[in-house]
């Protein structure tokens, strides 16, 4: 089955301590990307890739890394989380950037204390 | 930066009744999508629409697209309450990059 894997679905943690949000996709797309999701502000977009090794800032890029090693993986890191990175995580790829429809991932449901 | 602003925030009808959003953008695209959302889950493609298309069907679903004035509407026939969602328009810019608008939390009443 066509899809996008993000996990985990749900992650509750403290301020500082790195983690990992991982999104695996298995449709072969070039393009993936990541959103976050808050109430009143719609999806923004943190980071995208185009291709492998080939990554680029989206609107809100600040206090994320990600890195794009394989094709099918692109990995989402909070060095040092902070409160205000809670939120809605959506990760998403398509064969054709935003030429072509997205495929998102269920999310990543984020709570920084 | 949003693009697309949808129009209204929220919408409230009964089952049966027909469900119409409105989404407004500022520059030129290259297409422009329609999304939906069940509560805190993924979004789900529904319409991809060309600059050079004015009208697309799919199932009870229709989108128009006025490029002259910068809008688009979904439309939803004899809504169902299965249809209650959020509904997002996303605008692909000419660097091919979606924009997402706020979206339209739609209530389809049993």
């Amino acid at each position: 089955e066509a899809q996008v894997t993000q996990n985990p679905r749900y992650l509750i943690t403290v301020t500082g301590k790195k983690l990992t949000v991982t999104c695996s996709q298995n449709m072969n797309h070039e393009y993936m990307s990541w959103y976050r999701q808050d109430p009143g502000l719609g999806l923004r977009q943190i980071y995208y890739s185009m291709n492998v090794e080939v990554t680029d800032k989206g609107d809100v890029p600040e206090g994320y890394k990600v890195s794009r090693k394989e094709k099918r993986n692109f990995p989402l890191i909070l060095e040092s989380p902070s409160p205000n990175q809670t939120s809605l995580y959506f990760c998403a790829s398509s064969p054709g950037g935003g030429l072509r429809p997205l495929h998102f991932g269920n999310g990543t449901r984020l709570t920084v204390t | 930066s949003q693009q697309g602003e949808e129009d209204p925030q929220a919408l409230s009808i009964q089952e049966g009744e027909n469900a119409t959003m409105n989404c407004s953008y500022k520059t030129s695209i290259n297409n422009l999508q329609w999304y939906r959302q069940n509560s805190g889950r993924g979004l789900v493609h529904l319409i991809l629409i060309r600059s050079n298309e004015r009208e697309k069907h799919s199932g009870r679903l229709r989108v128009t697209l006025d490029t002259s004035k910068k809008s688009s509407s979904l439309l939803i026939t004899a809504s169902r309450a299965a249809d209650t969602a959020s509904y997002f328009c996303a605008t692909c810019n000419a660097g091919n990059m979606l924009t997402f608008g706020g979206g339209t939390r739609l209530m389809v009443k049993p």
